[in-house]
């Protein structure tokens, strides 16, 4: 079974900690991006990485933190300096020369 | 002035109908448009994208680009009320990362 891999689906957090949400996908995808939803709301980029060891800041990273050691997958911290983190987190990937992006199945973090 | 924008809704149309979903971009530079269906709870799916001018036909979806108004549409014909959707607008200028409009909310009624 192919495609972008997003784990846990559901995910609780307590205030104060850092958690961390999986990405991996098998599509040979080298850029990788990871937007955050709120209800009602469009995507906001948090970061995006167009290859290995390579990562950028999008418009809302503060809080955040991601890594690529390998290309197939891009974790994403949620660090306890995010103040308000309950959200729907999308993971996408783009392959090199192609237009559209394609997203993973997503996360739902709640801090409880 | 947002990069994208989109009208909210929600929009409802009767089966059958036409939907008409709109998007406005501020870059000009922009190159490359894409319409995605989001259901509730779910993460966002593919429908079109397209990066020429005029129109392009996938079925009942049609996405139309005037680049000089700086407009996107997305036209769906026969809706059917599994066509209820939030549809989001992206815009993508260059090699960089999508941005997003907020989503139009479509409700198709039986």
């Amino acid at each position: 079974d192919g495609g972008i891999t997003q784990s846990p689906k559901y995910l609780f957090r307590k205030e104060g900690q850092n958690v961390t949400l999986s990405c991996e996908q098998n599509l040979n995808h080298d850029a990788m991006y990871w937007y955050r939803q709120d209800p009602g709301q469009g995507l906001r980029l948090i970061y995006y990485s167009q290859i290995v060891n390579d990562f950028q800041k999008g418009d809302i990273a503060e809080g955040y933190s991601v890594s690529r050691e390998k290309k197939e997958s891009f974790p994403l911290t949620v660090t306890s300096a995010q103040k308000n983190p309950t959200a729907f987190y999308l993971c996408a990937g783009r392959g090199l020369h192609a237009l559209e992006a394609f997203f993973g199945q997503g996360t739902r973090l709640t801090v409880v | 002035q947002k990069e994208v924008e989109q009208n909210s809704g929600p929009l409802s149309v009767p089966e059958g109908a036409i939907a008409s979903l709109n998007c406005t971009y501020s870059d000009r530079g922009s190159q490359s448009f894409f319409w995605y269906r989001q259901y509730s709870g779910k993460s966002p799916e593919l429908i079109m994208f397209i990066y020429s001018n005029g129109d392009k036909e996938d079925g009942r979806f049609t996405a139309q680009l005037n680049k000089a108004s700086q407009y996107v549409s997305l036209l769906i014909r026969d809706s059917q009320p599994s066509d209820s959707a939030t549809y989001l607008c992206a815009v993508r200028l260059g090699a960089r990362q999508l941005t997003f409009g907020s989503g139009t909310q479509l409700t198709v009624l039986p």
